[in-house]
């Protein structure tokens, strides 16, 4: 059975500086795809970034950036210079197989302070 | 707005009533999925289609629930006899099943409350 864990229920972050959100999973799948949504109060889940399981570079798409450890099976999301819009809940999610169900950790809620 | 779209945003509902939601996926995706989520917790999968075709269902989805796609556009969740514990936010996503397209696109949810 797969398993997400996401550790940090909540953590508080000054703006301008990084924040490390911690990922790990378990799986015995080899391919698999490793992703990271945004949760604002509003509602909408936003897909911020994704890293396949066979991919040698970690993924960064602007922002943001994604440490994986494939040996320790971690997929932590860094968020470099935090903004005021970033306090939100993140997830980190799996999937399975190249477009199978997503399943979800139980999130951390990120709180960006001026 | 080309994104996913969810109808109701809101609903309100007494115990033992029937309840359906709607879901429009970006037009040319052909694969839509069901999750629900309870307060402080992650998106839970219900099931999903590729097209018309319901290829998965969670056991979480009780004989009670039951989802549709039948032309392989909009979806529909139909709750029948709703319990106080089906109280949740139902997000709807869709997705391209095509080589290189990762991305789950999330709607905006249906908050459903039981009273």
């Amino acid at each position: 059975a797969q398993k997400i864990t996401q550790t940090q229920p909540g953590m508080f972050v000054q703006e301008k500086e990084a924040v490390t959100l911690d990922c790990t999973y378990d799986t015995s799948d080899q391919s698999y795809g490793l992703f990271w949504y945004k949760q604002p109060s509003s509602g909408e889940m936003i897909f911020l970034i994704y890293q396949g399981s066979y991919d040698e570079q970690n993924a960064t798409e602007g922002r943001y950036s994604l440490n994986f450890q494939k040996a320790r099976k971690s997929a932590n999301l860094v968020i470099s210079a935090s903004q005021l819009g970033d306090s939100a809940m993140y997830f980190c999610a799996m999937r399975r197989n190249s477009w199978g169900k997503l399943q979800f950790g139980a999130g951390t809620q990120v709180v960006v302070t001026p | 707005d080309t994104g996913v779209s969810q109808n109701p945003r809101h609903k309100i509902t007494k115990r033992g009533q029937n309840v359906t939601f709607r879901c429009d996926p970006i037009s040319e995706h052909n694969r839509l999925y069901w999750y629900r989520q309870t307060l402080g917790q992650g998106p839970e999968f219900l099931t999903y289609f590729q097209n018309e075709a319901q290829l998965e269902k969670s056991r979480l989805l009780s004989d009670r629930f039951s989802a549709e796609r039948p032309k392989g556009s909009f979806s529909t969740l139909e709750i029948q006899r709703t319990e106080q514990g089906d109280s949740a936010m139902y997000l709807c996503a869709s997705s391209l099943a095509r080589e290189g397209e990762n991305e789950q696109f999330f709607g905006p949810g249906t908050r459903l409350t039981v009273l």
